[in-house]
């Protein structure tokens, strides 16, 4: 089944505490990117990728970090967590040439 | 660069009443368009999306779309609702070429009432 897998699925840290999402896709899609979803905001961009060791920032990129090694996989590093970066993330990953993104089930995540 | 606004944050409707979900956009160059769903706790589901060709499109769960290009606007729309369409939507376009990015609205949380 073509999916995108996001874990963890809900995280509680605390501030300052490295934390890192991961994100797989099994489509062999070349393009990644990370949103947050926060109340009125919609989805914003954090981070894109077009294809192995590309990436760029988007829209909100302000104390994230990515990494694409692996065309499959995506992380998202937060390397010092602050309460407002409490919110829900979402990984998607299209194929080249695709009209078409698959999102992940989402990451709720809360930073005391 | 390209927006996408959603003036509804929250529409409430009773149960097999229509519903229309407002959507419009501004773009300086071609864009895609796509309605998604997104049911409590859970991911985004592509709902339908207008590439190209006629300007009414059908998606799941019988909802349908029509663009209109004069007016820049993208309106959702479905017959009849039922209580499990409750849920929040958004309309997000994407260019046609040049980047693979998404830009979204920010939302509208439909509520069916019984």
């Amino acid at each position: 089944e073509a999916q995108v897998t996001q874990n963890p699925r809900y995280l509680i840290t605390v501030t300052g505490k490295k934390l890192t999402v991961t994100c797989s896709q099994n489509m062999n899609h070349e393009y990644m990117s990370w949103y947050r979803q926060d109340p009125g905001l919609g989805l914003r961009q954090i981070y894109y990728s077009m294809n192995v060791e590309v990436t760029d920032k988007g829209d909100v990129p302000e104390g994230y970090k990515v990494s694409r090694k692996e065309k499959r996989n995506f992380p998202l590093i937060l390397e010092s967590p602050s309460p407002n970066q409490t919110s829900l993330y979402f990984c998607a990953s299209r194929g080249q040439g695709s009209t078409e993104a698959f999102f992940g089930q989402g990451t709720r995540l809360t930073v005391v | 660069a390209q927006s996408v606004t959603q003036l509804d944050s929250q529409v409430p409707v009773f149960e097999e009443a229509p519903v229309e979900l407002r959507c419009n956009y501004s773009s300086s160059v071609s864009v895609y368009l796509f309605w998604y769903v997104q049911y409590p706790n859970q991911g985004l589901q592509l709902l339908l999306k207008y590439l190209s060709g006629s300007t009414l499109v059908k998606g799941i769960n019988g909802f349908e779309a029509e663009f209109n290009k004069s007016q820049t606007s993208f309106h959702l729309r479905k017959p009849s609702v039922h209580i499990s369409d409750t849920a929040e939507y958004f309309c997000a376009v994407t260019p046609t070429s040049g980047t693979y990015k998404y830009i979204f609205g920010t939302g509208t949380r439909l509520k069916v009432l019984a």
